[in-house]
């Protein structure tokens, strides 16, 4: 079974740290993505890799980067964390090239910025 | 870019009833997937159904592409089943989904 696993479950952080969030996926997918979710809002796309070292910005990409430093793992960076970054955050992989390309998240991780 | 919405956008079963959500897509598109997502906010697969009909238990699901919908049909519904139902498409070659805004589905006792 295709596995992508989030760092944490639940993160409790303060205004201006540096926040990693980390996720690792065990099926040698080429894709990997970061969504936000906020409720009324749906599922937004923050950032998108599509290959070791590289990456894409998404729809929400400010307050945020990304690294892509090895191809299972994929962290999302709130360079300094503000209130208004609290929010579920989900992580993804896919294989485009596959015959299903299908997506497989992670378990999310709820983040609360004080 | 592709717009995806989903209907209804609420949804209140009595268990044991049976449902239909529906996803409409803007555009051709190759792949669509539906998803659950439980209580605790993970998002489950549960059909890749880029074209015809898949069934897995008590749920099934049908896309017709050439009409740009998906339907997905939830029979016998029990109260598991509650949580908020999203499809998602792939919209370009790099294989960035865009998801629908979700059906958020209670059965109720």
């Amino acid at each position: 079974d295709v596995k992508v696993t989030q760092s944490s479950r639940y993160l409790v952080k303060r205004t201006g740290e540096k926040v990693f969030l980390e996720c690792v996926q065990d099926m040698d997918h080429e894709n990997m993505f970061w969504y936000r979710q906020d409720p009324g809002l749906g599922l937004r796309l923050i950032y998108f890799s599509y290959d070791v070292k590289m990456k894409e910005k998404g729809d929400i990409p400010e307050g945020y980067s990304v690294s892509r430093e090895k191809k299972e793992r994929f962290s999302l960076i709130l360079e300094s964390a503000s209130t208004n970054q609290t929010s579920m955050y989900l992580c993804a992989s896919s294989s485009p090239f596959e015959g299903t390309p299908e997506a497989f998240f992670g378990q999310g991780t709820r983040l609360t910025v004080v | 870019g592709i717009q995806v919405e989903q209907s209804p956008p609420d949804l209140i079963l009595q268990e044991g009833a049976n449902s239909t959500l529906r996803c409409n897509f803007s555009d051709s598109v190759n792949n669509l997937q539906w998803f659950h997502q439980n209580p605790w906010g993970q998002l489950i697969n549960l059909f890749y159904i880029p074209s015809g009909t898949k069934q897995n238990g008590r749920l099934s699901a049908t896309t017709v592409a050439t009409e740009r919908y998906s339907l997905l049909y939830i029979s016998s519904s029990q109260t598991t089943d509650s949580g908020v139902y999203f499809c998602a498409v792939i919209t370009d070659s790099w294989g960035k989904f865009q998801f629908g805004a979700g059906t958020q589905v209670v059965v109720t006792p």
